[in-house]
């Protein structure tokens, strides 16, 4: 059974990039049938995808994130990376990492890193 | 406001059966394929239904999921307090080009 965990700071400085990381086990990220997504749900809020990066390394970004967006992969480490820069309080959210099948189908879920940007 | 549809609350007592409905558009629903997950505060959503009506291994067939036209709808039958959670459908909407969600549904088991 896939098994996703994310990690980073938990806290972020308005106008400074947040950085989160995925660590995959029990499956391999080079696997060609999946893709590797973003998600994020803000306080009390809705889920809001925020992109996915396939093991070739090509990606695709939710167009309303897309200028400050980037996913990147490191097959060695089974692992990938999202970077969100020039972040406000409104990217304060429960950022989750998940495992997808083409067309965003049968997710499988990380527990979710919590991101505050405060000063 | 979210891309597809749900009702923001359900309730209904233990052993009973509650449907969750989620409606959306052409250019979602209507073109893929929905996923249904179940999530509890503080833990990793829960995949429940894939491919519009198909259940991961573990998954008890107390739940279902159908889909028609731009509609889709999740199904638990033999309600037990565990199955307290907010549940979510998803799916691809080609208009926006991005994965949407519904607003998420708690399920309240009285």
């Amino acid at each position: 059974q896939v098994q996703l965990q994310e990690s980073g700071p938990g806290l972020v400085k308005p106008s400074q990039t947040l950085s989160l990381t995925c660590t995959v086990s029990g499956a391999s990220i080079s696997n060609a049938d999946f893709y590797w997504n973003w998600i994020r749900q803000h306080p009390g809020k809705g889920l809001e995808w925020i992109g996915y990066i396939y093991y070739s390394g090509n990606t695709y970004y939710n167009p309303s994130l897309k200028s400050r967006v980037s996913i990147s992969i490191d097959t060695s480490k089974n692992q990938f990376s999202l970077e969100l820069s020039s972040v406000t309080a409104a990217d304060t959210a429960v950022y989750y990492c998940a495992r997808t099948t083409v067309w965003f189908g049968e997710a499988y879920w990380g527990q979710g890193a919590l991101v505050t940007v405060s000063s | 406001q979210s891309v597809l549809t749900q009702p923001p609350s359900v309730s209904a007592a233990p052993g009973q059966k509650v449907t969750i409905s989620c409606s959306g558009r052409n250019s979602n629903i209507g073109d893929h394929y929905v996923s249904w997950y179940q999530h509890l505060p503080g833990t990793a959503p829960k995949l429940l239904i894939y491919d519009n009506n198909k259940r991961p291994s573990g998954i008890p067939d107390r739940f279902s999921g159908s889909k028609s036209g731009t509609s889709a709808t999740l199904g638990i039958t033999g309600l037990q307090t565990g199955d307290e959670a907010t549940y979510y459908c998803g799916t691809w909407d080609n208009s926006l080009s991005a994965g949407v969600f519904g607003g998420g549904t708690k399920l309240t088991v009285l």
